[in-house]
């Protein structure tokens, strides 16, 4: 079962700053099937970034994903104080679905 | 607009089965381009995907290694929705339980899934006498 690990735990920004989340994958999980979502106190995960690099509907355009193999990023191009939240990345594809990673806050700093 | 509607109770005793429903509006539980999912999320265990249900001219399931025998994730046709049934809980089964779509394809006899891009509210289920 491929492991996803996140980085940082926590990153601590102010709005209008650049937010970098790495996810490592423990073997190549190919340049596909790797999703982030976003995560709100009290709300289900959203789907952002589906395929590494592909924007889910509605999802502005500070939001961009790129990798591939074992290393992914999620880089919020300057943050709105409704960025602030958790995210988390997700490997799909396999029978069964992957697993998720085990999230990075971003708080404000 | 797609929804998903959670309902089901927030507390189960050791012992007993956890019964959860998801209902659709704006797509179809027989729809041959979907999946319909069940994911906990907890603190000790994170998001954990749990089992799917989904129809390719048949219908088909999908379970955990971690909760299969002790799960059985069912369509209703009739009403629109997909359940959730896990027997023999125990409080390591307390979490917020979420139903969710993807829109996976199937490959070479094997169910290749994708992102999850539609969930519902989710439920606090708590597992105490």
């Amino acid at each position: 079962e491929i492991v996803l690990t996140q980085s940082p735990g926590t990153l601590s920004l102010s709005p209008g700053e650049r937010a970098t989340l790495s996810c490592r994958a423990s073997q190549s999980v190919g340049s596909t099937y790797l999703a982030w979502y976003q995560q709100k106190p009290g709300q289900a995960p959203r789907l952002l970034i589906y395929g590494v690099s592909s924007r889910a509907t509605g999802i502005p355009d500070r939001f961009s994903g790129s990798g591939s193999g074992t290393d992914f990023t999620l880089t919020i191009s300057r943050l709105e104080p409704e960025d602030f939240a958790v995210y988390y990345c997700q490997h799909y594809g396999s029978s069964p679905p992957g697993t998720f990673g085990q999230g990075t806050k971003v708080e404000i700093k | 607009q797609v929804q998903l509607q959670q309902s089901g109770p927030g507390l189960v005793k050791p012992s007993q089965t956890l019964s959860l429903t998801c209902a659709i509006s704006g797509d179809s539980v027989s729809s041959n381009s979907v999946a319909w999912n069940w994911i906990r999320q907890s603190p000790s265990r994170g998001l954990e995907w749990l089992g799917r249900t989904y129809y390719r001219s048949k219908w088909y399931n999908d379970y955990a290694v971690s909760v299969k025998g002790r799960i059985t994730i069912n369509p209703d046709t009739s009403k629109n929705q997909f359940s959730l049934q896990l027997n023999s809980v125990t409080p390591e089964d307390t979490a917020v339980y979420y139903c969710a779509r993807d829109w996976g394809k199937f490959v070479w006899g094997t169910y290749r899934g994708d992102a999850f891009d539609l969930w519902g509210q989710g439920t606090m289920v708590t597992v105490s006498s």
